[in-house]
């Protein structure tokens, strides 16, 4: 039974570059939330999606845009890169009517913006 | 805002001895997780607190939850070098399944 999985695992850009990062959640999860992970803090929660819909969102800029297709899968669309938009990129899936069951989190894609 | 603050952010252990986590948070919360990552990789996660009291064990460590006092601890003890990585805890917005609020973070480093 595949985890939550992401792609790509590493990913070089420029400033002002756009970028699209991918996650399948774990079998049976179909709520997808993204956090940005900065070297040496806690991850920060970016948005939640559900149903294909943006379900709930954290304090990031509308740089940050995301998307949930039919099949849960989502991606993380971020738009004129800063190079403070350097950070690990994780995602995490559950069941929304899974009460307190953990996210399960992938192993991320660490971005770098040059 | 909700804020969680961890404590210490690093500690540096000998294998054999017992050392607590605390972790803080500064509104009502429901749920409180225990997660630990390793160098290079995701978050696994160790426990999920519940209520006022709640205590759960795996192994050499051991969480509790004062709602109360807004205090959750992670006790380690008879550390042992396989629990070298950095431990974070996360309290979940009341209200907002699934939007978690992490501190910043333990790096344990436990030495022979």
């Amino acid at each position: 039974d595949a985890g939550v999985t992401q792609s790509p695992t590493h990913l070089i850009k420029t400033r002002g570059q756009q970028v699209t990062l991918r996650c399948s959640p774990k079998s049976g999860h179909d709520t997808v939330s993204w956090y940005q992970q900065a070297l040496g803090q806690g991850p920060q929660f970016i948005f939640q999606y559900y149903e294909e819909e943006e379900r709930q969102r954290g304090n990031f800029p509308d740089r940050f845009s995301g998307h949930q297709f039919p099949n849960y899968s989502s991606e993380l669309n971020v738009n004129a890169l800063l190079l403070g938009d350097s950070a690990l990129y994780l995602c995490a899936s559950s069941l929304l009517q899974g009460g307190s069951q953990p996210q399960h989190f992938g192993d991320g894609t660490r971005l770098s913006i040059l | 805002e909700l804020k969680v603050e961890q404590n210490p952010l690093f500690l540096s252990m000998q294998e054999g001895k017992n050392y607590t986590i605390y972790c803080n948070y500064s509104t009502t919360s429901d749920r409180l997780y225990w997660y630990r990552q390793d160098p290079g990789k995701s978050l696994e996660s160790l426990f999920v607190l519940l209520s006022n009291g709640a205590v759960k064990q795996e192994g050499r460590l051991m969480a509790s939850l004062d709602t109360k006092a807004r205090l959750s601890t992670l006790h380690i003890t008879a550390a042992v070098h396989d629990l070298s990585a950095t431990y974070f805890c996360a309290v979940e917005r009341r209200g907002s399944q699934g939007n978690l609020i992490f501190g910043k973070g333990t790096k344990l480093s436990v030495k022979p």
